[in-house]
């Protein structure tokens, strides 16, 4: 069985501050994918990074960064110099292969509350 | 707009009745998704196409759900005898049929049972 887990249920920062989204995953599958999904207010879900579990390198876009450690099973986001518009509720998934896809498993969300 | 499309929006039924959604997935994207979210939760996998073809089903799909993909494009979700449980934001997300890649999410659909 595949699991994610998002302890963070909600992160409060003032503008400018950097925050890290935590999340930690479970799997028995050795070929998995990673994600992080932007939910906005408007609801829809916003892809923002897709990982395979055979590549560890840290990756950077922006003022986003992400830390993939396989050794903590840990998939974690961090913001630097938040934004008010960063505000949403961001989920982290695990893709294990089931009829042909790596369908997606979601974790609850952890609502990010960017105050100006 | 070349996005998933999802209509209704909104739906709001009483108890016992039969609801449909529809889905238009991303032009040539092979793969189709449901999923279901309830307030304060995360998406929930419900169903799978691949084409035509319907390759995964969750538990959570009682037999009072079904979903059809009749020509390999777009997709409806129907829900029978609709329970106050069954209230939710419904999600169709699609991705390309080769490789890896990311699925793309619609708006969704809110269902309110009363």
């Amino acid at each position: 069985a595949q699991k994610v887990t998002q302890a963070q249920t909600e992160i409060s920062v003032v503008e400018k501050e950097d925050v890290t989204l935590d999340c930690v995953y479970e799997t028995r599958d050795t070929t998995y994918y990673l994600f992080w999904y932007k939910q906005p207010p408007s609801g829809e879900l916003v892809f923002l990074i897709r990982r395979n579990s055979f590549d560890e390198q840290n990756e950077i876009s922006g003022r986003y960064s992400w830390n993939f450690q396989k050794s903590t099973s840990s998939f974690n986001f961090t913001i630097t110099a938040s934004q008010v518009v960063d505000s949403a509720v961001y989920f982290c998934a695990l893709g294990g292969l089931s009829g042909g896809s790596y369908i997606p498993t979601f974790g609850r969300g952890t609502s990010l509350i960017v105050h100006p | 707009d070349t996005g998933v499309s999802q209509n209704p929006r909104h739906k709001i039924t009483k108890r016992g009745q039969n609801v449909t959604f529809r889905c238009d997935p991303i032009s040539e994207h092979n793969r189709l998704y449901w999923y279901r979210q309830t307030l304060g939760q995360g998406p929930e996998f419900l169903t799978y196409f691949q084409n035509e073809a319907q390759l995964e089903k969750s538990r959570l799909l009682s037999d009072r759900f079904s979903a059809e993909r009749p020509k390999g494009s777009f997709s409806t979700l129907e829900i029978q005898r609709t329970e106050q449980g069954d209230s939710a934001m419904y999600l169709c997300a699609s991705s390309p049929g080769t490789g890896v890649t990311e699925a793309f999410f619609g708006q969704g659909t809110r269902l309110t049972v009363v």
